[in-house]
């Protein structure tokens, strides 16, 4: 079984600067989380979709990410414009139907830096 | 106050030893417990979740859930140096409740 797929694996921008993540889930699994990783903490979760739609997005900086999971597969988050705080790990996770005791497995992770 | 509160570390344990990490959460309401095992520059991989009070045990690990404390905890038995890592602690909710997740501990197995 394919695990869950990010892209691109690291991303240097400056400032200000756009950027996009990619997530492809595991196959069937209608659930799908992005978290943010800062150096030294755990991850917080941003949003969390079900299906296409969004379940929890109550830690997601709307005036400056936004995500989106079409067709209730692959899902993009994109940050415009960037500060220098978000520089962090982005995590896509993935659970069969987002039950409570379900397992959530995580992809590689995309490294982002911003100068 | 944090969620989840974990030591920090590092927790330094002689290869072969018993390595325990205790985790405190703050919702009553939590319903679900997992532990994660993050290796430098990895992703969280999980290595166990509870729901009952108790024990379970799964090989070298065992974690201890104790709801009325609202304590949960993991011991790594026979603690061998790919065990070196960051443990963290994450709690959920009911459905839909989002995972939070602790700091992390990181663990130093010494040969």
């Amino acid at each position: 079984e394919a695990g869950v797929a990010q892209s691109p694996r690291y991303k240097i921008i400056e400032k200000r600067q756009s950027v996009a993540f990619w997530c492809n889930p595991i196959s069937g699994h209608a659930t799908l989380y992005w978290y943010q990783q800062i150096l030294g903490q755990g991850p917080k979760l941003l949003i969390q979709f079900q299906n296409n739609g969004v379940v929890d997005d109550s830690q997601l900086p709307k005036d400056r990410f936004s995500a989106e999971r079409l067709k209730g597969v692959d899902s993009t988050l994109k940050i415009q414009p960037a500060k220098l705080e978000d520089s962090a790990v982005y995590l896509c996770a993935s659970s069969s139907q987002g039950a409570a005791i379900e397992t959530q497995y995580f992809g590689p992770g995309t490294r982002l830096l911003v100068l | 106050q944090k969620e989840v509160e974990q030591n920090s570390g590092p927790l330094s344990v002689p290869e072969g030893a018993i390595a325990s990490l205790n985790c405190t959460y703050s919702d009553r309401g939590s319903q679900s417990f997992f532990w994660y095992r993050q290796y430098s520059g990895k992703s969280p991989e999980l290595i166990m979740f509870i729901y009952s009070n108790g024990d379970k045990e799964d090989g070298r690990f065992t974690a201890q859930l104790n709801k009325a404390s609202q304590y949960v905890s993991l011991l790594i038995r026979d603690s061998q140096p790919s065990d070196s890592a960051t443990y963290l602690c994450a709690v959920r909710g009911g459905s839909w409740g989002k995972l939070q997740f602790g700091a992390g501990t990181q663990v130093v197995v010494t040969p």
